[in-house]
């Protein structure tokens, strides 16, 4: 089945210690998207990449990057992760903007 | 500043009823809407869109209705079954010039047996 895969579904780091989630997809999409979500909140787009192409939302702060290796790959790197940086990590995919979007299960990151 | 707002955190039902599910937006460049179905554990999953040509749409149990001049949406689940319970993401996009959904923070339907 085609679908969006995130690992590690659980993620405790220490604080400042740098932290890579992953998530890949077998959708052939040309879009993929990083989502941070806290607990009762909206899902906060942090940035996406169009293919190759990198946008980063004006509000996401610098500690975040991204890497898109290839289609199937997209990486969230987090460089210093501080105690509220703790949250539901999202991947998603699309097609083409502004089609629907299929989520990932999410990774848990927990911040000691 | 909210451009997509869910008023209602929490709405439980009787098995059988209708679930009303609503959805507020502020920016009117919002030409796209969709729904979202979450369970614990899981990421989002679609569930059905509506366009600003449209008023409404249908796909089986679950219906979309947009009202454009109040800048209102709102899902029924008609009938309503336990397998419904999940928190109901609202999102919205531009789909001219506008990549980015924008998401309500959701409500959480419980449907009792």
């Amino acid at each position: 089945d085609a679908m969006v895969i995130q690992n590690p579904r659980y993620q405790v780091t220490q604080f400042g210690k740098p932290v890579t989630l992953s998530c890949s997809q077998t959708l052939n999409h040309n879009v993929m998207y990083w989502y941070q979500q806290k607990s009762s909140q909206a899902p906060k787009l942090l940035f996406h990449y169009y293919d190759k192409d990198f946008n980063n939302e004006a509000d996401t702060p610098d500690n975040f990057q991204s890497r898109r290796p290839n289609t199937s790959f997209c990486f969230l790197d987090i460089r210093s992760p501080g105690l509220g940086d703790a949250a539901m990590y999202l991947c998603a995919t699309s097609r083409d903007f502004n089609y629907e979007q299929y989520f990932g299960p999410g990774t848990r990151l927990t911040v000691t | 500043d909210q451009q997509v707002k869910q008023n209602s955190p929490s709405l439980s039902v009787q098995e059988g009823r209708i679930s009303i599910l609503n959805c507020d937006y502020t920016n009117s460049m919002f030409d796209y809407f969709l729904w979202y179905k979450k369970y614990p554990a899981e990421g989002p999953t679609f569930l059905i869109s509506i366009s600003s040509i449209k008023d409404k749409n249908e796909d089986g149990r679950f219906t979309v209705f947009l009202n454009k001049s109040a800048k209102h949406l709102s899902l029924h689940i008609v009938p309503s079954q336990p397998g419904d319970s999940a928190v109901y993401f609202c999102a919205a996009s531009g789909r001219s010039g506008s990549e980015k959904l924008v998401f309500g923070k959701g409500t959480k339907l419980t449907v009792n047996p």
